[in-house]
Parts: structure tokens; sequence; C-alpha cells
């Protein structure tokens, strides 16, 4: 079945640090590729999306390119602020809904 | 965007109680409403879909009569608990899919998650 397998957490950076949080994935057919936050107190968000072999997703200044040939989608952002400290879920598309990543706990320090 | 809300973010129960979450659509009217449950240091896992107006569809290994979903009205779906137990422990999260549009069965709204500590 479809599985989504991310880095391990906490990860910890200090402010303006670059971030990488790796991603990558086993599928049927072609699915989708997503990152989601979730900030603490709050549920869920959709952060950025993929849906064919080399989109690149972008929003808030994060991006993540849909590597079919390395089954990868990882996360990355050149300058994280301590607003970014949030836990990331990536997440995959399929025809039976969502498969998520464990998750992965980010903390940005001052 | 869309808002889900859901309700309680974190209950604690007793043992062999019964506890209800609820799942709220704040703006649109959802068709579609799945049930996550997450256990620590694990993924989200889809428990349940719940469709308004029919039975919920359960993913194998998930117990029909333990996990009661009824999504009653296109605004409100809920998830009860029954006779919990400490194995119940878990983060439960709900997500709705706007018939509009915004969101599809692989892009939906999520609820802020409810803690379930069950002593």
């Amino acid at each position: 079945g479809d599985s989504v397998t991310q880095m391990e957490g906490p990860v910890t950076l200090s402010e303006e640090a670059f971030l990488t949080i790796n991603c990558t994935y086993t599928a049927t057919g072609y699915p989708s590729l997503f990152w989601y936050v979730q900030y603490p107190g709050e549920g869920l968000q959709l952060l950025l999306k993929a849906t064919k072999a080399d989109d690149k997703g972008s929003n808030k200044g994060f991006e993540a390119t849909y590597r079919k040939e390395t089954t990868s989608f990882h996360l990355e952002k050149g300058s994280v602020q301590v607003s970014d400290s949030a836990v990331y879920f990536c997440a995959l598309g399929g025809a039976d809904g969502l498969t998520f990543g464990k998750g992965t706990h980010l903390i940005i320090q001052p | 965007g869309a808002v889900v809300s859901q309700h309680p973010s974190w209950v604690i129960c007793k043992s062999g109680t019964s506890v209800k979450i609820e799942c709220r659509s704040l703006d649109f009217q959802a068709t579609t409403m799945f049930w996550y449950r997450q256990f620590p240091k694990q993924s989200l896992m889809l428990m349940a879909t719940s469709n308004e107006g029919s039975k919920a569809t359960y993913e194998q290994g998930v117990e029909k009569d333990k996990f009661l979903i009824n999504h009653a009205s296109l605004t409100l779906s809920t998830l009860t608990v029954t006779s919990a137990h400490p194995e119940d422990s878990s983060f439960y999260i709900c997500s709705a899919r706007d018939p509009r549009g915004r969101g599809t069965i692989t892009e939906a709204f999520f609820g802020q998650g409810t803690r379930l500590t069950v002593v």
C-alpha cells in the first residue's frame, strides 16, 4: 500500500538558517503530494502541493519539488523564522484519500 | 479559507465511559467528513469516511461498534468512542471536504484535533 516516510524530529534550527525536511513515498499510480503544517493549538493547514512529476509547490517561502525518479518531495526554506515553529506533515493523495507521514516537529530558536 | 471546528480540544475520561467528539464545518456544507487517529510518533491514520445521511465507511481494522460515527447534518459529524479504554487514548482529528470545489478528497480542511486520555 501507499506509505510516506519523513525525517524524525524534532529539528532545531536557528533563525535564518536553511531548512530541509526530507520526505519519500511509495505509491501505486500517480499520486498528488502535499505538505501540511500544524501550528501549536491549531488544526492542519495545507502548506503546498504538487500534482505531477517535476511540479514545484511553493508558499510562504517554502518549496518542494515532486521528484518521481527519487520518489521524494523534500520541503525546503531558505531562511526560517521563529514563527515557522510547527509540526510539518508530508502527505500523499491517492484514490482512497490521504496517507500521512509521522510529522516532523520544527523548532526555530531566535 | 474554510473553517472546520472540532470540540473538545482535549478530554480526560474514566475507563468504561463513552466520549463524543464533534466536528463542524463553519462556513460550508460538508457532504463528506473524515476521521483520523494519530498515535504518538505515528502517522495520522484514516479511521472512517462519513457521508451525510448514510452509514460511515470504516477502514480495515477499525471497530465500527467502538467508534460510532454519525453525520446527521451537512455541518456536523460526531465520533463517539464507546466504553473507552486506556489504549483508546490518542489524538483524533477530523477533516471535511467542501463540495463546492474548495478541497477534494485529497485536500480537505482539518479541525484542531482532540487529545483523548482514558484513565
